[in-house]
């Protein structure tokens, strides 16, 4: 079984520019959701995508935006950056768009903006 | 508005003895809870989880308690092993039809040798 991968793991961009995030979900899960961990606090949830389609969102500006591809791996899209985007974006995969049950993170991608 | 709190950032125990890690919330709506732990470079790992209809779970080492009258939950390890060494959070979520957990910003565990 294989579980959640995320890719890059660090990058650095400057203020301005565009990033894009990857997350391969683990085997057997439908359902991606994403999270930003800035320095000292706790996840605070991005959106979610069950079956391709955005299933819930979070306080996030809509230059933070997302795709799920058929096979279930999504992105992250972040546009515009501001320094305050810098942090550590989890995905975390899960099976079904519910309301609860465990999910599965990634390591994390750990975005610095100059 | 912090919904999830955890008032302490850090915790020291000995090796042996009780962890007692406390969460407190403030949304009445929320009725499921659950706590990941995450070490350093990895991504969360969940733990254990408890339904607003308990009032108590247990796993192994792991106890979740949940007091809702008080907006409280509390992880309990027992006995604390050095490997429990993490930063842990607790996370909340109501009937919303998502995945949508409110974390808190995390307790760091430390057990003692």
């Amino acid at each position: 079984e294989t579980g959640v991968t995320q890719s890059p793991t660090h990058l650095i961009k400057t203020r301005g520019q565009q990033v894009t995030l990857r997350c391969s979900s683990q085997s057997g899960h439908n359902t991606v959701s994403w999270y930003q961990q800035a320095l000292g606090q706790g996840p605070q949830f991005i959106f979610q995508y069950y079956r391709e389609e955005e299933n819930g969102r979070g306080n996030f500006p809509p230059r933070f935006s997302g795709l799920q591809f058929p096979n279930y791996s999504s992105e992250l899209n972040v546009n515009a950056l501001e320094l305050d985007d810098s942090a550590l974006y989890l995905c975390a995969s899960s099976f079904g768009g519910g309301d609860t049950g465990e999910l599965f993170f990634g390591e994390g991608s750990r975005l610095t903006v100059l | 508005d912090q919904q999830v709190k955890q008032n302490s950032p850090s915790l020291s125990v000995q090796e042996g003895r009780i962890s007692i890690l406390n969460c407190d919330y403030t949304n009445s709506m929320f009725d499921y809870f659950l706590w990941y732990k995450k070490y350093p470079a990895e991504g969360p790992t969940f733990l254990i989880s408890i339904s607003s209809i308990k009032d108590k779970n247990e796993d192994g080492r792991f106890t979740v308690f949940l007091n809702k009258s008080a907006k409280h939950l509390s992880l309990h390890i027992v006995p604390s092993q050095p490997g429990d060494s993490a930063v842990y959070f607790c996370a909340a979520s109501g009937t919303s039809g998502t995945y949508k957990y409110i974390f808190g910003t995390g307790t760091r565990l430390k057990v003692l040798a």
